[in-house]
């Protein structure tokens, strides 16, 4: 167990429609991160928050936004979803904003299917 | 793009050392390699990284060559637990580049 809580497990929706993930950090992490694993794609970075902060981007959708809050537990807003979208979302958490000694612990992650 | 290159699989008897190479010909000097593992589904695990020289922890081994091209991960004594998809990373604008990684089935 990696301290790491992603809720919900599962989640079923249709094209079109709109889900959010959410994520809390192991206790005393600032910096959320969000990746997406789809079968074509392999594990994808999309953003990262610290301290409440965006810090870093990288292929995340404009249909796609997070936000951290003051308790510091994140949230992914996914919208218009696509069949395309189908895929394991992670989060992963670290104490500070990075760097080679800033290791990642990551969450259960989220399955989410759109039909 | 992943700055590693990594074997799509590798199999090991369970009790043997796993050794799972990776090479980063393009690595700069102050650029750290690291390497998680992902066991079917769950969430990435991280296991070492290190920079120049070889490191150890309670988890693995990493071998770092004199010229960095390329590292090595020892899993000294693998079990079936260690059965997992390793990947190799040198991260790009400070940020964790999963590739492919290598598939590790270990054989009981």
């Amino acid at each position: 167990d990696s301290g790491v809580t992603q809720t919900p497990k599962h989640l079923i929706t249709a094209t079109g429609q709109r889900v959010t993930l959410r994520c809390s950090p192991r206790s005393g992490d600032l910096s959320v991160y969000w990746y997406q694993q789809s079968l074509d794609q392999g594990l994808q970075f999309l953003i990262q928050y610290y301290n409440g902060e965006e810090r870093a981007k990288g292929n995340i959708l404009e249909r796609f936004s997070a936000q951290q809050f003051p308790d510091l537990h994140s949230e992914l807003n996914l919208s218009s979803l696509e069949l395309g979208d189908s895929a394991l979302y992670f989060c992963a958490s670290s104490v500070a904003s990075g760097g080679p000694f800033d290791e990642q612990f990551f969450g259960p992650g989220t399955r989410l299917t759109v039909l | 793009d992943a700055k590693t290159t990594q074997p799509p699989s590798m199999d090991c008897a369970e009790g043997r050392a796993a050794n799972l190479p990776c090479n980063h010909s393009t690595i700069s000097g102050n650029e750290y390699v690291y390497w998680y593992r992902q066991i079917h589904s769950q969430g990435p695990q991280y296991i070492i990284h290190g920079l120049k020289n070889n490191e150890t922890n309670e988890m693995a081994s990493l071998i770092i060559t004199e010229d960095r091209k390329s590292s090595t991960l020892i899993l000294p004594h693998a079990t079936l637990r260690d059965t997992a998809v390793y990947y190799c990373i040198v991260p790009i604008n400070e940020k964790l580049t999963f590739g492919t990684g290598t598939r590790l089935t270990i054989i009981p």
